[in-house]
């Protein structure tokens, strides 16, 4: 059974901070990572995905993966107010012919307070 | 334009009225999945399908079924609907390397 977990917050940080957010996952076949937001009651958007171990950076946002670890983190900066919103950390298992979707941890609610 | 459509976007139907809630994509992914989204659970997958006539069952596929006759759609059905089944739908699709997967809007679904 593949398990993805996050704090579900919420997680309050200050307009300009560093947002830190962490996920831990069980599977150690698992080979891709990805972070999306989610506003309530919308789609989720992916921000990023990893496959290797080390920092992926994207403008504001640095994903972070240790595979030794079976941990991902997600760093926002500049916190902005419009970063509010609920972040879902999910991993990508392949196996035989292919991708058998995404395992979603239960997301941690993020709220930048101005 | 990218897109995943699902339809309804609203729906409120009674206890063992048969729907289906349909999926379509425009962007000739090999892959399409269903999610359903509760408070407290998250998302969760009900069924994937890896191309035509391939479908496998997710972590909660009890109560659904699915078909893939087409690449561009994936439609979700549900013979008889009880109440725990209300609940926010997604659908999703992907190319086959499965890096960026687009999801519908949603499908709002209440079973009274």
């Amino acid at each position: 059974q593949k398990e993805v977990e996050q704090n579900s917050g919420p997680l309050s940080v200050p307009e300009g901070a560093i947002a830190s957010l962490n996920c831990t996952y069980s599977d150690r076949g698992s080979q891709s990572f990805f972070w999306y937001r989610q506003y309530s009651g919308k789609s989720p958007e992916l921000i990023m995905f990893i496959y290797s171990n080390g920092d992926k950076e994207d403008g504001r946002f640095t994903a972070q993966l240790n595979k030794a670890s079976q941990y991902v983190s997600l760093l926002i900066r500049d916190s902005q107010p419009s970063d509010s919103a609920t972040y879902l950390c999910a991993v990508k298992v392949y196996s035989g012919g292919g991708a058998d979707g995404l395992t979603f941890g239960k997301g941690t609610h993020l709220i930048i307070q101005p | 334009e990218a897109q995943v459509t699902q339809n309804p976007r609203y729906l409120i139907t009674v206890t063992g009225k048969k729907l289906t809630v349909t999926c379509s994509q425009n962007m000739n992914h090999e892959y399409m999945s269903w999610y359903r989204q509760d408070p407290g659970l998250g998302l969760r997958q009900i069924y994937y399908s890896m191309n035509v006539e391939v479908t496998d069952k997710g972590d909660v596929p009890e109560g659904y079924k699915v078909s893939r006759k087409e690449k561009r759609n994936f439609p979700l059905i549900l013979e008889s609907p009880s109440p725990n089944q209300t609940s926010l739908y997604f659908c999703a699709s992907s190319g086959y390397a499965g890096n960026t997967i687009y999801f519908g809007e949603g499908s709002w679904l209440t079973v009274v």
